[in-house]
């Protein structure tokens, strides 16, 4: 059991669909961040969001664009994508406290194929 | 910028057997927390062990335990009595200890994929 669910699990889009990546988190945390999981590469860090606020972009390309609802939810929206940004996208949450962040916890993941 | 490296892209060990993964890292801070994570098949992160820089104790969570070298900044995970359901990927990450509001940036290692045999 996951407090972080990431709907699809799988993807298959061509290069001029429009697609969007959901998350939400059940742990009542207020930050949330995408990550970018390509083989043989460290996950990369897309996206920062704090108490619905974006407070990080990783110089990632306009054809990805995220939005924050509210502290539970996430979503990433794609739009012509390239091949290369097929990847498994990892959402993550974590709580801040006095002192800093708390761990993040991980959600299982889309795996997406752009064709 | 901090650096994670991982240099054992693969190892194995026997079931019941004791096996150590290497992370090394770069930082000119002083106050940082280190991660191991572990990633199965099912590609769910889950969390292993997390290390807190002013702490001189290694970390241990039941099978789980760390050998932290802060001089050498070296961050070693060892498993003891390897079981079936510890393969998998496991990442080391590292997050500065710097408070910040901004959100919590974790640098991840490449990772090493553990193959445990029966």
């Amino acid at each position: 059991e996951t407090g972080v669910t990431q709907t699809p699990r799988h993807l298959v889009m061509g290069m001029t669909n429009k697609k969007s990546l959901k998350c939400e988190q059940h742990l009542g945390h207020n930050a949330m961040y995408w990550y970018k999981q390509s083989a043989k590469k460290p996950l990369e860090l897309m996206f920062v969001y704090n108490f619905k606020e974006q407070t990080e972009n990783n110089s990632v390309p306009s054809r990805f664009s995220p939005e924050c609802p509210n502290s539970s939810h996430l979503f990433l929206h794609l739009h012509t994508l390239q091949p290369e940004d097929s990847a498994l996208y990892l959402c993550a949450s974590s709580q801040f406290v006095s002192g800093g962040q708390r761990e993040q916890y991980f959600g299982p993941g889309t795996r997406l194929t752009v064709t | 910028a901090q650096t994670v490296t991982q240099s054992q892209p693969e190892m194995s060990v026997q079931e019941a057997e004791t096996v150590t993964l290497s992370c090394t890292y770069d930082t000119s801070e002083s106050d940082y927390y280190l991660f191991w994570y572990k990633q199965p098949p099912s590609r769910q992160m889950i969390l292993v062990i997390r290390q807190e820089a002013y702490k001189q104790q290694n970390a241990t969570e039941n099978r789980f335990s760390v050998n932290f070298q802060k001089a050498a900044k070296s961050f070693s995970l060892k498993i003891s009595d390897s079981q079936l359901g510890d393969a998998a990927m496991y990442f080391c990450a590292y997050r500065s200890g710097v408070q910040e509001t901004s959100g919590s940036r974790l640098t991840f290692g490449e990772g090493t994929q553990l193959t445990v045999n029966p």
